[in-house]
């Protein structure tokens, strides 16, 4: 069975740092593509960063890009998402979420149940 | 800017079928595939619909998805409606650079 399990969100100041992990079980990791999506209260879902299964290729959405780094270490089964700079607009449920072989040609088949990251003073 | 636009709401009654349009704004909409995600209150969201009209395994066939390329658009139909599908629901695909998502549309089965 699939399982993706979000950790590491919680309230943060204004131009701060977080790190997500996405612990990942149940299929051959290094294999698929892995993205992150968030979610604003109240708003709809807005894609932020993808990675290839070898970690080579990555790709960012442009309102976090600069900001924000994925990657993930397949030898833990995990994906990351490194957030610095962050800012009220970024506060939002993060969802990871597992993809096909290709970011470019796939969608998400399983998410995980979010890890709530709240950015105020 | 890619862009993908669904209505905002839908609402239909059990029994009966609905079908949400997600309309792209430019190229090709059948150029790459789309996706459509369910979302109800309080939960993270699952996938109904990949690569345009599969279906994941546990979903039941009620949930169909198409691409009419005349229209540049893509649906999606549930049929036999069940007030368990009362949900958000999101297309997405990718616009060469991006993942795109629609903005939503709830549907509500009363």
């Amino acid at each position: 069975e699939v399982q993706l399990l979000e950790s590491g969100g919680g309230l943060v100041q204004p131009g701060g740092s977080l790190r997500l992990s996405c612990a990942a079980s149940g299929f051959s990791f290094i294999t698929y593509a892995m993205t992150w999506v968030r979610q604003a209260p109240g708003k709809g879902l807005e894609w932020v960063s993808a990675v290839s299964g070898s970690g080579d290729t990555t790709y960012y959405a442009d309102s976090v890009k600069g900001r924000f780094t994925i990657s993930r270490d397949n030898s833990k089964n995990t994906l990351y998402l490194q957030m610095n700079s962050l800012r009220a607009d970024d506060t939002a449920i993060y969802y990871c979420a597992k993809l096909g072989y290709k970011f470019e040609t796939s969608g998400a088949g399983y998410w995980g149940q979010g890890s709530l990251v709240t950015v105020s003073s | 800017n890619f862009m993908l636009t669904q209505p905002h709401s839908v609402s239909e009654s059990p029994g009966k079928t609905v079908t949400i349009s997600c309309t792209g704004s430019s190229g090709s909409i059948a150029s790459n595939y789309v996706q459509w995600y369910q979302q109800r209150p309080g939960s993270a969201p699952t996938t109904v619909i990949y690569e345009d009209n599969q279906r994941p395994s546990g979903v039941p066939d009620r949930f169909s998805g198409s691409i009419d390329s005349s229209s540049n658009s893509a649906s999606l139909t549930i049929s036999g409606l069940k007030t368990e599908d009362e949900a958000d629901y999101y297309c997405q695909s990718y616009d060469g650079t991006n993942w795109v998502f629609g903005g939503g549309t709830k549907l509500t089965v009363l």
